[in-house]
């Protein structure tokens, strides 16, 4: 079974620049998930999607990010403009879960994001 | 709001030896789920072992095994016979039954492994 795709691997932009985050959760996985994780840190939770649905996205900075799952499968994660606190490695996840499950998330590689 | 807390940052464990990585949490629900994740040098986040809180019964695969106390809110891992493999950050996560389930993770807890 092919695992949860992340591209690029590492990013390094200015200040007030943009980026995006591209993942490709693993075939039939209904759900998935975008996370930061800040150096020491656990991964903090940024959204979930059900199928292209938002599920939860209470903890995501609204002004400067933006996620989109527009089919259900394929995700990509923005941040517009970046800051200096924004560095950190954005983790996708899926699972096959529905609302209510304890199925596990299956993690990709994530992204390191690093800001001049 | 609920938390999870791992108050140790770093262990360390000889090979082959028996080491507890220690976690609680916070919460006011009464069913919930609880999970160790093991992140390797490599970064991807695996799952180690997972404990249904109305399970009574202590969650066990192969060498790892959790001791889950749910009065004490308490829920640590215990790896034996430890191997230069499971050197890793370890994440305790918890995770409501409900809606809107989000996953928090506490700081995690760097293994080291000795030879």
């Amino acid at each position: 079974e092919a695992g949860v795709a992340q591209s690029p691997r590492y990013k390094i932009i200015e200040k007030r620049q943009s980026v995006a985050f591209w993942c490709n959760p693993i075939s039939g996985h209904a759900t998935l998930y975008w996370y930061q994780q800040i150096l020491g840190q656990g991964p903090k939770l940024l959204i979930q999607f059900q199928n292209n649905g938002v599920v939860d996205d209470s903890q995501l900075p609204k002004d400067r990010f933006s996620a989109e799952r527009l089919k259900g499968v394929d995700s990509t994660l923005k941040i517009q403009p970046a800051k200096l606190e924004d560095s950190a490695v954005y983790l996708c996840a899926s699972s096959l879960e529905g609302k209510h499950s304890n199925q596990p998330q299956h993690f990709g590689d994530g992204t390191r994001l690093s800001i001049l | 709001a609920q938390t999870v807390t791992q108050s140790q940052p770093e262990m360390s464990v000889q090979e082959a030896e028996t080491v507890t990585l220690s976690c609680t949490y916070d919460t006011s629900e009464s069913d919930y789920y609880l999970f160790w994740y093991k992140q390797p040098p490599s970064r991807q986040m695996i799952l180690v072992i997972r404990q249904e809180a109305y399970k009574q019964q202590n969650a066990t695969e192969n060498r790892f095994s959790v001791n889950f106390q749910k009065a004490a809110k308490s829920f640590s891992l215990k790896i034996s016979d430890s191997q230069l493999g499971d050197a890793a950050m370890y994440f305790c996560a918890y995770r409501r039954t409900r809606a809107n389930n989000d996953m928090r993770f506490g700081a995690g807890t760097r293994l080291t492994v000795k030879p």
